[in-house]
């Protein structure tokens, strides 16, 4: 089984709602990260979790809050977002994540969010 | 700096026609290279990747990519296309050596295949 799953697959929120998606991964993978994607541009990295211990912040404005409860779930609570944050949430995980690449990532379907 | 350069935006081929899917890169030593697929209102899914070993690499679909060390390519090709490998292609690259280990992706070609 090589899915990631995501809830909700379409969000919509105020800028002073509080919200959260919901990733879910049943491979064994030790690693998860959060990309956000503008249409037809590349997914930017946000966050990596490796052993569920955050490994990588990409300088993300604290409107946006990860968590990793156990090795298989991965939250990102959201907070007074900005309309520009209005993008596609991607959730993938890999086996592990060393720090020396070449780690291949799955990614879940996405949580397409608009903010209001 | 690593970098990755998709140098066309749309490629549009006829059904039945082969294909290929430009993709070149920059690293500091070693790369690891990746192609991805993004259908519509759909996540990234991996196609195949090169690590090292075998120039020419197969992956899921019919597709395979060839890893060329002296052009710094990695060309997505498919001997004939379909009408369902319409999508958005991402290349990516990670190293050992570069950027942590993160990858970095291209800003993906539109494939068009046309009946």
């Amino acid at each position: 089984d090589t899915e990631v799953t995501q809830t909700p697959k379409h969000l919509v929120m105020g800028m002073t709602n509080k919200k959260s998606l919901k990733c879910e991964q049943h491979m064994g993978h030790r690693a998860m990260y959060w990309y956000k994607q503008k249409a037809k541009k590349p997914p930017e990295l946000m966050f990596v979790y490796s052993y569920e211990k955050l490994s990588i912040n990409e300088s993300v404005p604290s409107r946006f809050s990860p968590e990793c409860p156990n090795s298989s779930l991965l939250n990102l609570h959201l907070h007074a977002l900005q309309p520009e944050d209005s993008a596609l949430y991607l959730c993938a995980s890999s086996q592990d994540f060393s720090g020396q690449g070449g780690e291949t990532q799955y990614f879940g379907p996405g949580t397409r969010l608009l903010v209001l | 700096a690593q970098s990755v350069a998709q140098p066309e935006d749309q490629v549009n081929v006829a059904e039945g026609n082969p294909l290929t899917v430009k993709c070149t890169y920059s690293v500091s030593g070693n790369p690891y290279l990746f192609w991805y697929v993004q259908y519509p209102n759909r996540g990234l899914q991996f196609l195949l990747k090169y690590i090292t070993g075998d120039n020419l690499v197969k992956g899921s679909y019919g597709f395979e990519a060839e890893f060329n060390k002296s052009q710094t390519s990695f060309h997505l090709k498919k001997p004939s296309a379909l009408v369902s490998d319409s999508a958005l292609y991402f290349c990516a690259v990670s190293s050992l050596t570069t950027n942590a280990g993160k990858s970095t992706f291209g800003d993906g070609t539109t494939l068009t295949v046309k009946p």
